[in-house]
């Protein structure tokens, strides 16, 4: 069964400075990737997919992130974070074989600070 | 413009009633599924269809009910077997037929306070 870790509750960043958002996965095959974003009482954006390919993925709003199968891992990251990217971050994997459930993390606060 | 409809926003009901939360949309997609959300613990799957007429449990399915007669439209009802309902809920949809790398798209939820 896939799984997916996200290790840390909430990271703090300074406006303008790179940020980056962890996550970890497990599946028994190859993965397909994907990072959400929430805002407050809102449902689920997406951002970025990882399918196969080119390791840096890019997405929307500027984000990008980087699949590393030897680490079993997805951070997400950006190079100059604003204040309006304060919202909580979701990771989440789905199996390759066919219809699979995709399995979210249990999300990251990210706080930009003026 | 595309998208999914969850309504109400808010949702109050007592304990002990059934209550039905509704999803729509317009995308044209096969798959539909329902998600809970409660602090700290992500998203769990409540229940998922592939196509019309069909549907599975997902993970946390107990004390819930769906229907998909249509292929715009997955409600869900929280019964009052449901031992802890108040939690918002998350409709979304995807493509799928056969491509199971798609995103899925997410409604605004409902939030259900059960006193």
């Amino acid at each position: 069964a896939q799984s997916v870790a996200q290790p840390e509750d909430q990271v703090n960043v300074a406006e303008g400075n790179p940020l980056t958002v962890k996550c970890t996965y497990s599946v028994s095959g190859n993965p397909y990737l994907f990072w959400y974003v929430q805002y407050p009482n809102r449902g689920l954006q997406f951002l970025l997919k990882y399918i196969t390919g080119d390791n840096l993925v890019k997405g929307s709003y500027g984000f990008e992130a980087e699949f590393n199968k030897s680490q079993t891992s997805f951070h997400l990251k950006k190079p100059s974070a604003l204040v309006s990217d304060s919202a909580l971050y979701f990771c989440a994997v789905r199996e390759d074989t066919g219809f699979q459930k995709l399995v979210f993390g249990t999300g990251t606060r990210l706080l930009v600070s003026p | 413009d595309g998208g999914i409809t969850q309504s109400p926003k808010y949702l109050f009901r007592k304990e002990g009633q059934n209550v039905t939360l509704s999803c729509e949309q317009n995308l044209n997609h096969d798959a539909m599924y329902w998600y809970r959300q409660d602090p700290g613990q992500g998203l769990r799957l409540i229940y998922y269809s592939q196509i019309v007429n069909d549907f599975q449990k997902g993970d946390i399915a107990e004390g819930y009910s769906v229907s998909r007669e249509k292929k715009e439209s997955f409600p869900l009802t929280v019964t009052s077997a449901q031992k802890n309902p108040t939690a918002f809920y998350l409709c979304a949809s995807s493509m799928e037929g056969g491509v199971y790398n798609s995103p899925l798209h997410f409604g605004n939820g409902t939030r259900l306070t059960v006193t």
